[in-house]
């Protein structure tokens, strides 16, 4: 299986400034059909996941545009522009490339 | 508007089985693919199963550590999908969540095995 690696696994951010979580999958994750099927994915304290990116950098309806996917490959990278109280929770990257499709360990984000 | 409801979670014995339920609505699950993803308590996200669409021929697959306990079936008629789980485990004890392929996410259901 496809083993995805975050850093770090906990960031304590100040509101208003920028967040970078990174993701390396331990192989290349671009298809046979040319893309590259990484998402990232958003989970609040007892509620679902929530896919913010996918294909490494479009955002999902309703996301903000605070939240930007970015890389290539095996490195992908998600920024958070201006944090803000209600991003906190914890933040998965996902591939869906490779079967079977697996998941980052997570980052916890929270607020100093 | 998309929605996908779980149920059939609870409390049961380790050996037992157990059947959980997704139900779709908003769209056909015959015209998408569908995956079943658990999450430990206080843990990561696991896929455990996948089912492809009809015009993709109906193809399930299973990660290896699950594939001889856990089945997915649909029932296009009730736009259903299922999740048999067999001789549950302790390590079972999760929260399974039906998802579009991890654009879309149910609310879960709670299966806890104990003895």
């Amino acid at each position: 299986d496809v083993v995805m690696t975050q850093s770090p696994l906990s960031l304590p951010v100040t509101p208003g400034q920028p967040a970078s979580i990174s993701c390396r999958s331990s192989q290349s994750l671009v298809h046979s059909d040319g893309n590259t099927y990484l998402s990232w994915l958003h989970q609040r304290p007892g509620q679902s996941p929530r896919r913010l990116i996918y294909k490494v950098s479009n955002r999902d309806s309703g996301v903000p545009d605070r939240f930007s996917g970015s890389g290539s490959g095996t490195d992908f990278t998600l920024k958070i522009s201006r944090v803000e109280a209600e991003d906190v929770g914890v933040y998965y990257c996902m591939q869906l490339t490779h079967w079977p499709p697996t998941f980052g360990q997570g980052t916890k984000v929270e607020i100093k | 508007e998309v929605q996908l409801v779980e149920s059939g979670g609870g409390l049961v014995k380790p050996g037992e089985s157990l059947r959980l339920s997704c139900a779709a609505s908003g769209f056909p699950l015959s015209n998408t693919w569908m995956s079943w993803v658990r999450q430990a308590p206080g843990k990561g996200l696991e896929c455990v199963g996948r089912i492809k669409s009809k015009t993709d021929g109906d193809t399930i697959d299973y990660p290896v550590p699950v594939k001889d306990r856990f089945s997915i079936s649909r029932d296009d008629s009730k736009n259903m999908m299922y999740l048999q789980i067999n001789s549950l485990r302790t390590e079972d004890t999760a929260v399974y969540y039906c998802t579009i392929q991890g654009m879309r996410w149910g609310q879960g259901t709670l299966v806890t095995v104990s003895p």
